[in-house]
């Protein structure tokens, strides 16, 4: 089993350019998350799924959209880069809700928006 | 907005001593986990602590959850580097599915 992956592993925008990063997992959980992390903020929750088709917005959603179509797939959006988006974002999945579940990470994108 | 702060947010040691990290917050979790992440990887799950006052221990780290579900503490003993890294506290929501992670320890153990 991969678990979870991302892609890509880096990339450099220019403000107001758009991407996608995927986030794939081979472990039929029903739960993924993406979350950015920045220096001195630990990790911060961007949108979450409970399960496919569905979506939900975390702590900070602004600029940034998902969709979740295929079980194993959650896609993030950024359609309008900012340099305010320059950050490292992980993508996790666990298998049942929050609380008690494993979050398994993927290895992370390192994203510079210039 | 729920906070989790963590302290210290560095820490580097000699090998051999003992440390401990706290993970503090004025909101109540459902539960409490902890992470260790290594540059350029995602962070990995070292424990879960559920009830007030629970005290699980893994080799040489000991954690805590404490008696109103509020704070945690994680202790090294016999710190080696191998240990070197970033520790994360992340509380459950009350009710949801989301998590709130801390804001990070690093931790330096020299040989």
């Amino acid at each position: 089993n991969a678990g979870v992956t991302q892609t890509p592993k880096f990339r450099v925008l220019k403000t107001g350019q758009s991407m996608t990063l995927l986030c794939a997992q081979d472990m039929n959980h029903e739960y993924m998350y993406w979350y950015r992390q920045d220096p001195g903020m630990g990790l911060r929750l961007i949108h979450y799924s409970v399960g496919e088709g569905t979506t939900a917005k975390g702590e900070v959603p602004d600029g940034y959209n998902v969709s979740r179509l295929k079980k194993q797939n959650f896609l993030l959006g950024l359609e309008s880069a900012a340099p305010s988006q320059t950050s490292v974002y992980f993508c996790a999945s666990s298998w049942a809700r929050g609380g008690t579940d494993t979050q398994y990470f993927g290895p992370g994108t390192r994203l510079t928006v210039l | 907005t729920q906070l989790l702060e963590q302290s210290p947010q560095f820490l580097s040691i000699q090998e051999g001593e003992n440390l401990t990290v706290y993970c503090n917050s004025s909101s109540v979790f459902s539960s409490l986990q902890w992470y260790r992440q290594e540059p350029g990887e995602g962070p990995v799950l070292l424990v879960t602590v559920v009830t007030g006052g629970e005290v699980k221990k893994l080799k040489r780290l000991t954690f805590q959850f404490g008696d109103a579900r509020k704070d945690s503490s994680l202790h090294i003993t016999a710190a080696q580097p191998g240990d070197t890294g970033l520790y994360l506290c992340a509380g459950a929501q009350m009710g949801t599915y989301k998590y709130i992670f801390g804001t990070g320890t690093r931790l330096k153990v020299l040989a």
